[in-house]
């Protein structure tokens, strides 16, 4: 069974400083990667998907992830931090078949300090 | 206006009284689900529907009932609520089959009393 882990429930950064959130997944193929995030009061919204090809991804909001294939590992980077990034971090994993296949990680609370 | 909205917002309700979470959609999306979020866990499917009159089970289905005689409409019934199904619970659509991106909507936050 598919599995994913967010190893840091809880992260606190300082505003410009780079930040970079941790997933590792378990999946026995090649794996449909994705990361989400929750700001306070909001539904998810998607900030970059991984299905093949270059295993670096570009997002929206800044926002990068590096699919490591050997590591079972697909962080998410930004360089730079910034207020309005303080959210709630959720990775997730998936085969083929849609979104009903898609498991979630336990979610990283990022914290931005000035 | 456009885009996925989840209503109540919030709802206290007591043990064994039967409440129902509505969730509607304007893009016509053919799937629709319904989450549930809880602290240390994630997000967790209850149900999923990939059309009208065409709904499956989730990982925790147990306790619910769904039913989407339109397309853009998907609520979920809590028949008998318990304590344990207080939650956040999120409705998302998605236009296919394939991941295409889900939208999500804002949330419903439920206390069971």
């Amino acid at each position: 069974a598919q599995s994913v882990t967010q190893p840091d429930i809880h992260i606190t950064v300082s505003e410009g400083a780079s930040l970079e959130l941790r997933c590792n997944y378990s999946y026995g193929a090649t794996p449909y990667l994705f990361w989400y995030v929750q700001s306070p009061g909001q539904g998810l919204q998607l900030l970059l998907k991984y299905f093949s090809g270059d295993t670096l991804v570009q997002g929206i909001k800044g926002f990068e992830a590096e699919f490591k294939r050997s590591q079972s590992s697909f962080n998410l980077r930004k360089p730079s931090v910034h207020w309005s990034d303080a959210a709630e971090y959720f990775c997730a994993v998936a085969g083929s078949g849609g979104y009903q296949k898609v498991t979630f990680g336990t979610g990283t609370k990022l914290q931005v300090i000035p | 206006d456009a885009g996925i909205t989840q209503s109540p917002r919030y709802k206290i309700t007591e043990t064994g009284r039967q409440v129902t979470l509505m969730c509607h959609q304007t893009w016509s999306h053919s799937y629709m689900f319904w989450y549930r979020q809880d602290l240390g866990h994630g997000l967790r499917l209850i149900y999923y529907s990939a059309a009208a009159d065409i709904t499956d089970k989730g990982e925790v289905p147990d306790g619910y009932v769904v039913s989407r005689s339109k397309t853009e409409n998907f609520p979920l019934t809590l028949e008998s609520a318990t304590r344990s199904q207080t939650s956040v619970y999120f409705c998302a659509s998605s236009e296919s089959q394939g991941y295409t991106e889900a939208f999500f909507g804002q949330g419903t936050r439920l206390t069971v009393v």
